[in-house]
């Protein structure tokens, strides 16, 4: 059974520090890896999404995520955080196989002081 | 495109009573709808995969007579809460994928559920 580990449950930042979330996955054959971001008292939105190519996504918001296979790691990175980042950041796993459902890791919360 | 709409956004029941939450693919044709929970502070966990014209199939430790799920057409999929109790206050949100295959899952805004 697939499975997604977030291994930061609170990070606290301060405006332009860098960002890395990190996110692991468990599943034997080819998976699908997504990040999304809930932002308070909105519904999820999609930050970026890896299927295949190159392992380097770049998402929306300046958000990035590198895909290493050996790993099976799917880490969330942006450079410089803004006030608006403050969300929380959902880790997300698929397989190609038709009729699968997302699973979501537990989730971590980025408040971002400015 | 791709826009997945939920109604009701909130509801509030008395206990004992059900309630129908509606999830529509407004630009596109879903086979299959997912449905999810969200406890507050807390991951969406999968319930149900919702497919057109067939049973769910449900999520280990899912009640499938206390959450009634129908998938009539390739827009709209429900999900009755029967029975509701304090215990099923949760965030319900559902989400879709396109007929025509593709990894991508569009979710709804997600139906707050406070009983009473």
């Amino acid at each position: 059974a697939q499975s997604v580990s977030q291994h930061n449950h609170h990070v606290i930042l301060s405006e332009a520090a860098s960002l890395e979330l990190g996110c692991n996955y468990s599943y034997g054959g080819t998976v699908n890896l997504f990040w999304y971001v809930q932002y308070p008292g909105q519904h999820l939105q999609l930050l970026l999404k890896y299927f295949s190519g190159d392992p380097l996504v770049k998402g929306i918001k300046g958000f990035e995520a590198e895909f290493i296979k050996s790993k099976f790691s799917f880490n969330l990175r942006k450079p410089s955080v803004q006030w608006s980042d403050t969300a929380e950041y959902f880790c997300a796993v698929t397989s190609n196989q038709a009729g699968t459902a997302l699973i979501f890791g537990k989730g971590t919360t980025l408040s971002v002081s400015s | 495109g791709a826009v997945v709409s939920q109604h009701p956004s909130r509801v509030i029941c008395k206990s004992g009573t059900s309630v129908k939450i509606e999830c529509r693919s407004l630009d596109f044709q879903a086979t299959t709808m997912f449905w999810y929970r969200q406890f507050p502070k807390q991951s969406l966990m999968l319930m149900a995969t919702s497919n057109e014209g067939s049973k769910a199939t449900y999520e280990q430790g899912v009640e499938k007579d206390k959450f009634l799920i129908n998938h009539a057409s390739l827009t709209l999929s429900t999900l009755t809460v029967t029975s509701a109790h304090p215990e099923d206050s949760s965030f319900y949100i559902c989400s879709a994928r396109f007929t025509s295959g593709g990894i991508s899952q569009y979710f709804g805004p997600g139906t707050r559920l406070l009983v009473l």
